[in-house]
């Protein structure tokens, strides 16, 4: 059975600081992983999309890496902005992609001015 | 990407009551999928609902509980049904876009007293 984590589960930072939020899969046989963003009371943003082929992603400010054999993938946030504050969602897809997502807890991440 | 609307946006219901929750997308999709944000918690699938078929449920989740219906390819609705104060959670639409991005509505935020 698929499970996911994420370290650490609250992090606060002042504005300007690189950060990185950490995932863990426990089944390397994954298609994808997708990290997310959760603002309070509103639904999720899709931040980035890792296929199970690729070893990492970037968008802007955001990079986030893939690695199958070790379970693990990191989101990179560069020169963070108090804007950032928000719950940073990491998920899997299995890969029989069912569509079904499996979620970790969150990181939440609060930054400073 | 899929623009995904939900209704209603939150309600407070009384035990023993029904809620339907209706989902919109703005694109013919195949599978939309229900999922459920308990309070402080993650994200948890409910089920998968394809048009003109029975929707799939995951391990503890029933249809008598959570009645799901797939008119078309753009159109679900979720019932939560007999409700009790374990069913406040917040309630989430989602698809899947091109390049297998998962998309999902803004919430349903439910309490139940």
């Amino acid at each position: 059975k698929q499970e996911v984590t994420q370290i650490p589960a609250a992090l606060s930072v002042p504005e300007g600081e690189n950060l990185v939020l950490n995932c863990s899969f426990t089944d390397s046989a994954i298609y994808n992983l997708q990290w997310f963003r959760q603002d309070p009371g509103k639904g999720l943003t899709s931040l980035l999309l890792i296929q199970s082929s690729q070893r990492e992603q970037t968008s802007g400010r955001l990079n986030a890496s893939l690695d199958k054999s070790s379970g693990r993938s990191t989101l990179y946030i560069a020169a963070s902005q108090p804007g950032d504050s928000a719950t940073y969602l990491c998920a899997v897809k299995g890969s029989g992609n069912t569509g079904k997502l499996i979620f970790g807890q969150g990181t939440t991440l609060q930054v400073k001015p | 990407s899929a623009v995904i609307s939900q209704k209603p946006s939150r309600d407070i219901c009384q035990r023993g009551t029904s809620l339907t929750i209706q989902c919109q997308v703005d694109s013919q999709v195949t599978m939309m999928f229900w999922y459920r944000q308990q309070p402080g918690q993650s994200l948890t699938l409910i089920a998968t609902a394809n048009q003109g078929s029975e929707a799939t449920y995951e391990s503890g989740f029933v249809i008598d509980k959570f009645p799901i219906s797939r008119p078309n390819l753009t159109f679900s609705t979720l019932t939560v049904s007999n409700m009790s104060p374990e069913d406040s959670s917040i309630y989430l639409c989602s698809v899947a876009g091109t390049g297998e991005t998962q998309y999902f509505g803004p919430g349903t935020r439910l309490l139940v007293l």
